[in-house]
């Protein structure tokens, strides 16, 4: 079946633009998650929300940044007035996560990688 | 805080040479620990979860072990095809749902 898919795979913003990044979890993944990796390091937890609840962003690492999923479906990052520092791969995952049933493995998509100019 | 080290940082082996990397951690209460192997410009893709001390998974070439403090990630006779970024991630426990990764190991099998 269809993985997670992220739109664009690419990005290039001047500094001071506000850029917006996709997120299509797999069909039915309750729990949707964005994480920011920089080179050659793993990726850092950022946002997580169940269904359309946002329940943890505690890893946003400024009000710059702002995520959304209405619907409990296709989910939004945002990032207003872009700085060099947030040169990055953003990556989006998905998980199934029901209580009683297991499946915590998250399934991640292929990543944005946003460069600041 | 939940910590998670890997060693070695990279490993070049020859093809059929076996090895292990290591995935140090401390979380509290652990849910599970999570293997993941990424390629170049691609996301992680999962290989496996390990929930409690002493459960082993098996995949292809890899197998995956754990211990209270540790899981290792054993790659017998590898070939040139698993050359990869290996990531290691725990969930801890309670309402947290997100993981906290190690840097990886990058390994590199030589034909």
């Amino acid at each position: 079946g269809a993985g997670v898919s992220q739109s664009p795979r690419y990005k290039v913003a001047k500094r001071g633009q506000d850029v917006a990044l996709r997120c299509d979890p797999i069909s039915g993944h309750v729990s949707l998650f964005w994480y920011q990796q920089a080179l050659g390091q793993g990726p850092e937890f950022l946002t997580y929300f169940q269904n359309e609840a946002q329940l943890d962003k505690s890893g946003l690492p400024s009000d710059r940044f702002f995520a959304e999923r209405p619907e409990g479906s296709v989910s939004t990052l945002k990032i207003q007035r872009t700085q060099q520092e947030d040169s990055a791969v953003y990556l989006c995952a998905s998980s199934l996560a029901k209580p009683g049933v297991g499946g915590y493995e998250q399934y991640f998509g292929p990543g944005t990688r946003l460069t600041v100019t | 805080e939940d910590q998670v080290t890997q060693s070695p940082e990279a490993l070049r082996l020859q093809e059929g040479e076996s090895s292990s990397l290591n995935c140090s951690y401390t979380v509290s209460g652990l849910r599970g620990l999570f293997w993941y192997r990424q390629d170049p410009g691609k996301g992680p893709e999962f290989l496996f979860t390990l929930y409690s001390a002493g459960e082993e998974k098996e995949k292809e070439r890899l197998k995956a072990t754990l211990t209270k403090k540790e899981s290792f990630l054993h790659i017998t006779a590898p070939k040139p095809e698993d050359s990869a970024t290996y990531l290691c991630a725990v969930q801890a426990g309670g309402s947290a749902r997100q993981l906290t990764f190690g840097s990886g190991t990058q390994l590199t099998v030589l034909p």
